[in-house]
């Protein structure tokens, strides 16, 4: 199955570091997605990267993708203690669903 | 700016019971969504809806669920007989035109089945 996982499992930085997720998936993709979930909230969209795309900004996001290594990079620069939530890629299968990875758990103590 | 918006945010139901969980999709979306998350787990997909009918579906979205659009606004997910593995949040997700268009998720219910 075209099932992302992220890593690491879980974070923990002090505010002010930079957090790099990873997210690998296993077939080809169309576009890779991130999401934030608060805890016990809804998602909420933060960037998509098509797959002829290498590199995005948004604000103190950063992703990347390497389609050869069928990986993504999530990167927030300068953390701030609200940027605490889990963080999921999803990819896309065909036009119709997102196949969630299992997440990343940032923790980002003030 | 637009959002999508579900109701109720908790239902608690006894198992056996029939849920209707409720979406109001971003207005001028055509891709309609529904996921799911038990807790602690990642989320999966349930079901994709598109032009007044089922699109996709996973091996999840059996008999006892269902979908519906009634009206221009609402997009309805409908379990006829919970049980209790059928405790979780439930995401609603619209998406507009285009190949690259993002998934807006709304808040999610969270459903409990005693």
């Amino acid at each position: 199955s075209q099932q992302g996982e992220e890593d690491p499992q879980a974070l923990s930085i002090q505010e002010g570091e930079n957090a790099t997720m990873n997210c690998s998936y296993k077939t080809s993709i169309n576009n890779l997605q991130w999401y934030r979930q608060n805890s016990g909230r809804g998602l909420v969209h933060l960037i998509l990267i098509r797959s002829n795309e290498r590199e995005k900004h948004s604000g103190r996001l950063r992703v990347t993708l390497d389609t050869s290594k069928k990986s993504s990079s999530l990167l927030i620069t300068a953390s701030r203690a609200a940027d605490t939530a889990s963080y999921f890629c999803a990819t896309d299968w065909g036009p119709d669903k997102l196949i969630f990875g299992t997440g990343t758990r940032l923790q980002v103590f003030p | 700016e637009p959002e999508v918006t579900q109701t109720p945010s908790h239902q608690v139901t006894q198992m056996g019971q029939e849920v209707i969980l409720r979406c109001v999709p971003i207005s001028n979306h055509l891709y309609f969504y529904w996921y799911r998350q038990i807790l602690g787990q990642k989320v999966e997909f349930l079901v994709s809806f598109y032009n007044n009918e089922i699109s996709e579906k996973s091996e999840i979205f059996d008999d006892q669920f269902s979908v519906e659009r009634p009206d221009g606004s609402n997009f309805t997910l409908k379990i006829r007989s919970t049980k209790l593995e059928d405790s979780a949040m439930y995401f609603c997700a619209s998406k507009g035109t285009g190949p690259y268009n993002e998934q807006f998720f709304g808040p999610g219910t969270r459903l409990t089945v005693l």
